[in-house]
């Protein structure tokens, strides 16, 4: 069964930092990846998706990458701002459980202004 | 564009009631359809998916059920709530094909007395 980890569980950063958020899954057969913000009492929002042939991609201030044969994905935020606060989800999709996404339990992220 | 709407926003409710939640997509046809719960500190945990009128699948054995009536429209519900049907229920949609995104709704936090 797909796991997939994200470590740290928190973070907090001065604003106007460049900081990179990491999630790694256990079996590299995926679909894609996709990376989803959460303000709190909120639904998710997605920000990037990419597909298992892809390396990276990237939305204004916001970059992630994918090493599939690894197992690992990051979410680069440039230039932090207070309004970035939030957590910070990634999910695989599976090759062989096409209608299931497998997410991470997330990040934290606060922004100190 | 597609919009997702999910209701209500909160609900609580007495242990043995019946408990109904509905979602709705609007700006697309056949939409894969997703009902998750989030517990607190915890990942999301897929509950039911949909690829088109009454066809549901379960993915953990509950005491919910879900039903798609319309192409657009995913239910969730309970004949009798226990406790540990609390929290936060999210909905979700994406177009057919595995290399969609996917799309969430608000929410609906559920409270069990």
């Amino acid at each position: 069964k797909q796991e997939v980890t994200q470590i740290p569980a928190a973070l907090s950063v001065p604003e106007g930092e460049n900081l990179v958020l990491n999630c790694s899954f256990t079996d590299s057969a995926i679909y894609n990846l996709q990376w989803f913000r959460q303000d709190p009492g909120k639904g998710l929002t997605s920000l990037l998706l990419i597909q298992s042939s892809q390396r990276e991609q990237t939305s204004g201030r916001l970059n992630a990458s994918l090493d599939k044969s690894s197992g690992r994905s990051t979410l680069y935020i440039a230039a932090s701002q207070p309004g970035d606060s939030a957590t910070y989800l990634c999910a695989v999709r599976p090759l062989n459980t096409g209608n299931q996404f497998y997410f991470g339990t997330g990040t934290s992220l606060t922004v100190i202004p | 564009s597609q919009t997702i709407h999910q209701w209500p926003a909160t609900l609580v409710q007495p242990v043995g009631s019946p408990l109904s939640l509905e979602c709705t997509v609007e700006g697309t046809s056949n939409p894969n359809l997703y009902w998750y719960r989030q517990a607190a500190g915890r990942g999301l945990q897929l509950l039911f998916y949909s690829v088109g009128i009454g066809q549901i699948s379960s993915e953990v054995p509950q005491n919910l059920s879900a039903s798609r009536p319309q192409d657009r429209q995913f239910i969730l519900s309970s004949k009798k709530l226990l406790l540990s049907d609390s929290g936060f229920y999210l909905c979700a949609w994406s177009r057919a094909g595995a290399r969609q995104p996917q799309h969430f709704g608000d929410g609906t936090r559920l409270s069990i007395l």
